[in-house]
C-alpha cells in the first residue's frame, strides 16, 4: 500500500537536546511538508521541500532543520533552540506542482520532560 | 494577506441531522479549495477538493462543498450525520502560484445520539 510513515508515535525530549522526526513516503511524490499543530490552532508550515537536495523555510522555521537526501525522507530535526517544541508534528507529500494535494502522515506527538 | 476562516470553533449536530461548516478565503489568485477531516491523534485524510469546473464537488464519506467565488465560501455540507463523523474539519486554500496551503484552525464537530 502507498502511504506515508512517520515515526515515532511519541516522542520525549529533554532539555537541551536535539530530537528527528521520521517521515517516509512511497508515493513517488516530488514535494514533502513538515508541519506543526497546536491545540485551537490550525497547521503552520515548518519546511517544505520540491525536490531532491532542496528546501525552503515556512512560516516558523526557527529552531528546526532538515535534510532530503533520498525522494521518499524527509526527516525533521527539532533543535535545542526551539524553546517551545511540545505540539503534534504532521509530514506530508504531494505530486509536486503548485497547489497540488497534500497527503498526510499519522504524525509524531512530541513531549518535552 | 492569504487567509482561511472557519468562524465555529465547535458545532453540535444531532446523528442524522444535516450539517453545514462553514469556510471563508482570502487569497489573492485563483484558489485551490480543500476540505480535510482529523480524528484525535490521527494524521489529516482528504475529503474533497476544488480546482476548478463545477462550483459544487462531491467527496468522501457523503460530504459535499459549494465554491461561491462572490462570497469566498467553501463551505461544507452534509445531508445526515452519523456518530462517525464526529472529528476536527480543516479547509485550506492555495494555488498555482505556490506550495504552500494555508489552513484554517478548524471546526470541531460533536455528534449527538
Amino acid at each position: 500500500d502507498g502511504g506515508i510513515t512517520q515515526s515515532p508515535k511519541y516522542l520525549f525530549r529533554k532539555e537541551g537536546q536535539n530530537v528527528t522526526l521520521s517521515c517516509e513516503q512511497n508515493l513517488n511524490h516530488d514535494a514533502m511538508y513538515w508541519y506543526r499543530q497546536d491545540p485551537g490552532q490550525g497547521l503552520r508550515l515548518i519546511y517544505y521541500s520540491q525536490i531532491v537536495n532542496d528546501f525552503q523555510k515556512g512560516d516558523i522555521a526557527e529552531g528546526y532543520s532538515v535534510s532530503r537526501e533520498k525522494k521518499e525522507s524527509f526527516p525533521l530535526t527539532v533543535t535545542s533552540a526551539q524553546k517551545n517544541p511540545t505540539a503534534f508534528y504532521l509530514c506530508a507529500s504531494s505530486l509536486g506542482a503548485r497547489g497540488e494535494t497534500q497527503y498526510f502522515g499519522p504524525g509524531t506527538r512530541l513531549l518535552v520532560l | 494577506a492569504q487567509s482561511v476562516t472557519q468562524p465555529d470553533i465547535h458545532i453540535t449536530v444531532s446523528e442524522g441531522a444535516s450539517l453545514e461548516l462553514r469556510c471563508n478565503y482570502s487569497y489573492g489568485a485563483t484558489p485551490y479549495l480543500f476540505w480535510y477531516v482529523q480524528s484525535p491523534g490521527q494524521g489529516l485524510q482528504l475529503l474533497l477538493k476544488y480546482f476548478s469546473g463545477d462550483t459544487l464537488v462531491q467527496g468522501i464519506k457523503g460530504f459535499e462543498a459549494e465554491f461561491k467565488r462572490s462570497q469566498s465560501s467553501f463551505n461544507l455540507r452534509k445531508p445526515s450525520v452519523h456518530w462517525s463523523d464526529a472529528a476536527e474539519y480543516f479547509c485550506a486554500v492555495g494555488g498555482d502560484s505556490s506550495y504552500k496551503l494555508i489552513f484554517g484552525s478548524g471546526t470541531r464537530l460533536l455528534v449527538r445520539p
